[in-house]
């Protein structure tokens, strides 16, 4: 089975500009969990989805948002990009909310 | 504000040896405690701990809970080189109707030749 996938790999971007990326979860799996990874630190919650609907959101700014499809996947959206939004942006997908969690391989953002 | 500490922040060791990673936790509504093994990119799952004094094993890996003590050990024995990796340890909380995890940052494990 596949596991969670992400697109794309690796991203530039310059600051003030928007940035989408997406994730697919496991084949079953309906909740969608995004975290941001800095160097050196373990990864932050940012969101979970779960049937569609929002049912967490960490300490981000509202610049970060984020989608669930009715298929599952999801995306994450960040506007006006800052140097300091440089970071490992992972998605984790489970079963249902209270399973374990599995991540993709990430997206590398850099700001410029 | 839920908490997660791990010790040592790295270690390194001989192929062979024995190791012990640590993460004590604070949590305001805890659900279970899990351990991620990070090569490059993706954490990869390792065990999901909600019961208290009940051990996880899966070959050479084991790990416990103590509830009572708000911690967690992973244990490793006759390590190999494909262990260099960071541990992660991470707590869920299941408050508000989200089950989000946080993190500590990691046990970097280095297992030399």
């Amino acid at each position: 089975d596949a596991g969670v996938t992400q697109s794309p790999t690796h991203l530039i971007k310059t600051r003030g500009q928007h940035v989408t990326l997406r994730c697919s979860p496991i084949s079953g799996h309906k909740s969608v969990s995004w975290y941001q990874q800095v160097l050196g630190q373990g990864p932050q919650f940012i969101f979970q989805y779960y049937e569609k609907e929002e049912r967490g959101r960490g300490n981000f700014p509202d610049r970060f948002s984020a989608r669930q499809f009715p298929n599952y996947s999801s995306e994450l959206n960040v506007n006006a990009l800052l140097l300091g939004d440089s970071a490992l942006y992972l998605c984790a997908s489970s079963f249902s909310r209270s399973y374990e969690q599995y991540f993709g391989p990430g997206t590398r953002l850099t700001v410029t | 504000e839920d908490k997660v500490v791990q010790s040592p922040l790295s270690l390194v060791v001989h192929e062979g040896d024995t190791v012990t990673l640590n993460c004590s936790y604070e949590v305001t509504n805890f659900r279970s405690l899990l351990w991620y093994k990070q090569e490059k990119k993706a954490p990869t799952f390792l065990f999901m701990l909600t019961s208290s004094g009940i051990e996880k094993k899966s070959g050479r890996l084991s790990s416990i809970l103590d509830k009572k003590e708000l911690f967690s050990i992973l244990n490793i024995t006759a390590t190999q080189t494909g262990d260099s990796a960071i541990y992660l340890c991470a707590v869920e909380d299941s408050g508000a109707g989200s089950y989000q995890l946080t993190f500590g940052k990691g046990t970097k494990l280095s297992v030399i030749p």
